[in-house]
């Protein structure tokens, strides 16, 4: 079962804007991880965010992570044609040891 | 290191026949993940095993489905008989000791049709 719903499911966007997206999840979690899937690839660690932490930066990437809402976002910054891909949210429940991914949003970058 | 490998990348059967999916961990990675991959029902965790065992196998759809690792260097995931609804993308992945919740480095996923 997915626990996490991303949001928008698909969104394009022009090379150089910045690209948002936003995941919702159910219960409870130890820590909060967002993936990307080229087409065709295996999913590539983006970033991970722990229960405790608000926010976190890693290049061109913000997540920010809001216990109280069961919500994250991830931003990525001045996109480029190869941040073209699906992000996937993946939450790792505080009662569970299980990584349960979302739906996922597809990201396209137009040059 | 050269990643989570998959074999083989794509596969193609007839229904009813047994196909075996192939898995090569990260060196040193204590547990392996088995994924399946459909528009319909997104990334599904199958099974996942820690040192070799077998932990959580909820994720497995029915009795067709089993696998194995039996080293901590291979494992595989066998669908005998295969159905058409078993077409997907399926993806192993690696993580190391106090990992089971923190990242996972995936395969390149094994493209299964099953006509």
């Amino acid at each position: 079962s997915q626990q996490g719903e991303e949001d928008p499911q698909a969104l394009s966007i022009q090379e150089g804007e910045n690209a948002t997206m936003n995941c919702s999840y159910k219960t409870s979690i130890n820590n909060l991880q967002w993936y990307r899937q080229n087409s065709g690839r295996g999913l590539v660690h983006l970033i991970l965010i722990r229960s405790n932490e608000r926010e976190k930066h890693s290049g061109r990437l913000r997540v920010t992570l809001d216990t109280s809402k069961k919500s994250s976002s991830l931003l990525i910054t001045a996109s480029r044609a190869a941040d073209t891909a699906s992000y996937f949210c993946a939450t790792a429940a505080s009662n569970d040891y299980k990584l349960s991914f979302g739906a996922g949003t597809t990201v396209t970058v137009r040059a | 290191d050269a990643g989570v490998i998959q074999s083989p990348r794509h596969e193609v059967t007839e229904m009813g026949q047994e196909v075996t999916l192939r898995c090569k961990p990260i060196s040193g990675h204590d547990y392996l993940f088995w994924y399946r991959q459909t528009m319909m029902r997104g990334l599904e965790l199958l099974i996942y095993f820690n040192n070799n065992v077998p932990i959580d196998d909820s994720g497995m759809p029915e009795d067709r489905f089993s696998a194995k690792m039996p080293n901590a260097s291979f494992s595989t995931l066998k669908i005998q008989p295969s159905e058409p609804r078993d077409s997907a993308v399926y993806f192993c992945a690696s993580t190391p000791r106090e990992g089971r919740q923190e990242t996972q480095y995936f395969g390149p996923g094994t493209r299964l049709l099953v006509l």
